[in-house]
């Protein structure tokens, strides 16, 4: 699959915003997607992007995708000691496979 | 919502037994299912794409006689792992796509343990 690199740790204190950053390296990647996951848990989607666009928002979450650099990040605000989990990046490949960053690890500070 | 459940979410079987895990969608048909290895502290490993009514897709280094995939239906695929080994020891995580969405939803995982 593609490379999706991620950094791997982040503490954040709860109400600050966190922010999450992923690079990938398929510029035709069309979808890029944002997952959730708790400890021993499957993996939830949170948001995705199409490629066509700069910027999502939901809710607390806005997703920035920079396509000259490949760049992709999310942005947690007014962050919550539920938001602890690891997040993954993924790039949408051919026939709908997932090519999955190695996580980032957020962990909020009461 | 579109769910999908994993069944069993754990499991302990005994070296050289055989392990099925169920993979439904709940709400939603799935033509494609995923299935994917996670190994304690990293990214998740595709094994392999589950098509309904047709042979599963392995990815390379992933044994197909070892790791039996059926997809019955829209909404079932399931994993046997045969003959298991300690080395199986991992969390399995399946995924379906809702037939005509790029939306992809994952189970909550099956945790085996060969021992």
């Amino acid at each position: 699959g593609e490379d999706v690199e991620q950094s791997l740790f982040l503490s954040v204190r709860e109400g600050d915003s966190s922010v999450i950053n992923c690079t990938y390296t398929d510029s035709s990647s069309t979808y890029l997607y944002w997952y959730k996951q708790e400890p021993g848990a499957g993996l939830q989607l949170l948001t995705y992007i199409f490629s066509n666009m700069d910027m999502k928002q939901d809710q607390r979450l806005t997703v920035l995708l920079n396509k000259k650099d490949k760049h992709l990040s999310l942005r947690i605000a007014d962050t919550q000691t539920g938001d602890s989990a690891i997040y993954f990046c993924a790039e949408k490949e051919g026939n709908n496979r997932l090519a999955f960053g190695k996580g980032n690890q957020v962990v909020v500070i009461p | 919502g579109a769910v999908v459940s994993q069944h069993p979410s754990r499991v302990i079987c005994k070296s050289g037994t055989s392990v099925k895990i169920e993979c439904r969608s709940l709400d939603f048909q799935a033509t494609t299912m995923f299935w994917y290895r996670q190994f304690p502290k990293q990214s998740l490993m595709l094994m392999a794409t589950s098509n309904e009514g047709s042979k599963a897709t392995y990815e390379q280094g992933v044994e197909k006689d070892k790791f039996l995939i059926n997809h019955a239906s829209l909404t079932l695929s399931t994993l046997t792992v045969t003959s298991a080994h300690p080395e199986d020891s991992s969390f399995y995580i399946c995924s379906a796509i809702r037939t005509g969405s790029y939306e992809q939803y994952f189970g909550p995982g099956t945790r085996l343990t060969v021992t």
